[in-house]
């Protein structure tokens, strides 16, 4: 079966400091992968998809970048955090090609930037 | 634009009560897919439903109902008999297209709140 493995669950970090998500996916090959992000609570923003290794789309114009360094492997990074980045990050991934399939998401990262 | 519309921020309701969360969408595609999720404080999201553009026709899964009428472009969700566990964030999502990697666009959600 497939599961999908983010880490890690919370984080601290302070404003201007370096952030490396991962995200990784097991049981599948050639997803679609994806970073949402989760603002005060509420609302899902899309904020970069892949249809494939080092494919990177971005959704919303902003100080994160997004890798694909294997086929199940997905990395949200900043080099310098803002407080406007805090919030509730979550990787997904859906079967490619699929427009029918559900994205099934991974168990989200809570970041906090001080 | 928003293209899918949780009209309802917040309900409450007392268990055993029955409880209908409303989604609305908008799409030029003729070819779409609908979905409901449900997050737990726990934060996971939790896939309940896929619906496509061409099924109308409602589904009933234990507790859970779903409404699908392209008509007036609504999917709504009802859960009869509402436990306290079903206290969550409800999600309604529209994929269409092979925009965005066929990723899903969700509304703001409806917080449910089943009390005892």
């Amino acid at each position: 079966s497939q599961t999908i493995h983010q880490w890690p669950a919370t984080l601290v970090q302070p404003v201007g400091s370096p952030l490396s998500l991962e995200c990784t996916v097991e049981g599948t090959s050639n997803p679609n992968l994806y970073w949402y992000r989760q603002a005060a609570g509420r609302g899902l923003q899309l904020l970069f998809y892949s249809v494939g290794i080092g494919q990177i789309s971005s959704e919303v114009p902003q100080n994160l970048s997004a890798s694909r360094p294997q086929d199940r492997q997905f990395i949200l990074s900043s080099k310098k955090l803002l407080l406007s980045d805090s919030g509730f990050y979550l990787c997904a991934w859906s079967v490619r090609h699929g427009r029918n399939t559900e994205a099934f998401f991974g168990q989200g990262t809570r970041l906090t930037v001080v | 634009a928003q293209k899918v519309t949780q009209a309802q921020t917040e309900i409450s309701v007392v268990e055993k009560e029955d409880v209908t969360l409303d989604c609305v969408y908008e799409t030029r595609d003729t070819t779409y897919y609908l979905f409901w999720y449900k997050q737990p404080p726990s934060g996971e999201l939790v896939f309940l439903i896929r619906r496509n553009s061409f099924d109308e026709q409602n589904e009933i899964s234990g507790r859970y109902s779903w409404n699908f009428q392209k008509s007036t472009s609504s999917f709504n969700f009802t859960i009869t008999a509402s436990q306290v566990v079903d206290s969550a964030v409800y999600f309604c999502a529209l994929s269409e297209g092979g925009n965005s990697g066929y990723a899903l666009n969700f509304g703001k959600g409806t917080s449910l709140l089943v009390t005892p």
